[in-house]
């Protein structure tokens, strides 16, 4: 089957535009994670979203920053007036249900983003 | 959340056993640890995860002794291409969140 697939999979921006950033879990994971990783950096977390909801918001870097699901399935990251230090690879995850600890998360591959 | 660390680069040769050490001092009891691949352009990939004691499948060991504040990956008889970065995750089942680690860069060598 379809892993978790994001787009777009590159994109360029002028620094103080918004971008959306989407991700496609697996069909019928309920789970869904957004991580982002600067360059030659490891993986920061970012949201969490069990369903259509998320329970903690606490690792979104600023208010410029915003996340949403909707029917259980796609989610869009929204970055607001974009800043150069948003530059970086955003990960999308998805696992099965998100509350048992033999969960994998299965990443896609990826939307690189570029502020000049 | 429980804070990772793990040693930035390692090296190693073709056919030997390589064994990657995280430390996670502050873990909690629901916390539960994970190992992820990840090659350049790519999004991590799992590789294998426990709670405590050993696991193993068919691409690596896992071992976390019983005070659980550290893990160690082994991967038996390396080849050129597990060249990648590897992180180690720490997961509370009940909040979803993820800490992850720095990554280790394990460059292998002919």
């Amino acid at each position: 089957g379809a892993g978790v697939s994001q787009s777009p999979s590159n994109k360029v921006t002028e620094k103080g535009k918004d971008v959306e950033l989407r991700c496609d879990p697996i069909s019928g994971h309920t789970a869904l994670y957004w991580y982002r990783q600067s360059l030659g950096q490891g993986l920061e977390f970012l949201i969490y979203f069990q369903g259509n909801s998320a329970p903690d918001k606490s690792g979104l870097p600023s208010d410029r920053f915003s996340a949403e699901r909707t029917g259980g399935s796609v989610s869009t990251l929204t970055i607001q007036r974009t800043q150069q230090e948003d530059s970086a690879v955003y990960l999308c995850a998805s696992s099965t249900s998100g509350g048992a600890w033999y969960e994998t998360q299965y990443f896609g591959p990826g939307t690189r983003l570029l502020v000049l | 959340l429980a804070k990772t660390t793990q040693p930035i680069s390692m090296d190693s040769y073709e056919g030997q056993e390589v064994n990657i050490t995280c430390s996670h001092n502050n873990i909690a009891t629901n916390d539960y640890i994970t190992w992820y691949q990840q090659f350049p352009s790519q999004g991590p990939r799992f590789i294998i995860q426990g709670y405590k004691t050993k696991v193993t499948n068919e691409v690596a060991s896992l071992f976390i002794p019983a005070d659980r504040k550290s893990s160690t990956l082994s991967l038996p008889r390396v080849s050129l291409s597990d060249t990648a970065v590897y992180y180690c995750l720490v997961r509370n089942t009940n909040a979803g969140k993820s800490t992850f680690g720095d990554g280790t860069t394990l460059t292998v060598k002919p």
